[in-house]
């Protein structure tokens, strides 16, 4: 199956600017999408397709894509923004059906 | 408001057999793709199964093929996973979340609180 390859940890001043990619050969076909989780609450959907933010996230929460790499920026980066976060994007080996998330990356902030 | 509540976790031993169950609310359930999401213990997020809107599109990952076994019962508003031959690496949180088309688009907003497996004897 494919892979995608996060940082295993990163960490931000307060107010400042942060970026957290996600590496994989799929991502030069499929976009990504972007997942917050805080200890012990469910996952939520932080960034979709080329740069959307469902309703309520704030707009700080940025993405993009360059190559085989996909972006997620926190611009002002918030004490409420530590969090794990994890890419995910289609499975390329899986007849464009499957998906596969990245390892996720640890932010802290500063 | 969209609800997802699983059901089903609990203690089992390895190469038993488990099902779960998410009974959904809020939304017109028949409408959307759905997805099984785990996290062992401590660890990252898995995708582990999805199935379009009316089943015709299922998928697995690689670590679960011929063992889950993924349907749903669009008249009852129930996702289902049936998981066989357990093993000690399938202890884990499972989630039931729904995707935001009929077909797999990757786009999960929406999750349940999860149901924990743990496979031990």
């Amino acid at each position: 199956s494919s892979e995608l390859t996060q940082d295993p940890a990163v960490s931000v001043a307060l107010g400042q600017t942060v970026r957290i990619t996600c590496q994989g050969d799929n991502l030069r076909t499929y976009y990504a999408s972007w997942y917050q989780q805080k200890p012990g609450q469910a996952p939520v959907l932080v960034i979709y397709s080329r740069n959307i933010r469902p309703s309520g996230i704030p707009d700080r929460f940025s993405g993009s894509r360059s190559g085989n790499t996909a972006s997620l920026t926190i611009t002002g980066a918030q004490a409420d923004d530590e969090a794990d976060y994890y890419c995910l994007s289609r499975d390329s080996s899986h007849n464009h059906l499957g998906w596969v998330f990245g390892g996720g990356t640890k932010l802290t902030v500063l | 408001e969209v609800q997802l509540v699983e059901s089903g976790g609990g203690l089992v031993q390895p190469g038993r057999s488990r099902r779960l169950s998410c009974a959904a609310s809020g939304f017109i359930f028949g409408d959307y793709a759905m997805h099984w999401v785990r996290q062992g213990p401590g660890k990252g997020l898995e995708w582990v199964s999805g199935i379009s809107w009316n089943g015709g599109s299922i998928d697995y990952a690689d670590s679960v093929k011929g063992r889950f076994t993924i349907s749903r019962d669009n008249a009852k508003k129930s996702l289902y996973l049936e998981m066989n031959n357990l093993r000690a690496e399938d202890t884990a949180l499972y989630y039931c979340v729904k995707d935001e088309d009929t077909a797999m688009v990757g786009r999960f907003e929406d999750w349940g609180q999860g149901t924990l497996v743990t496979v031990s004897s």
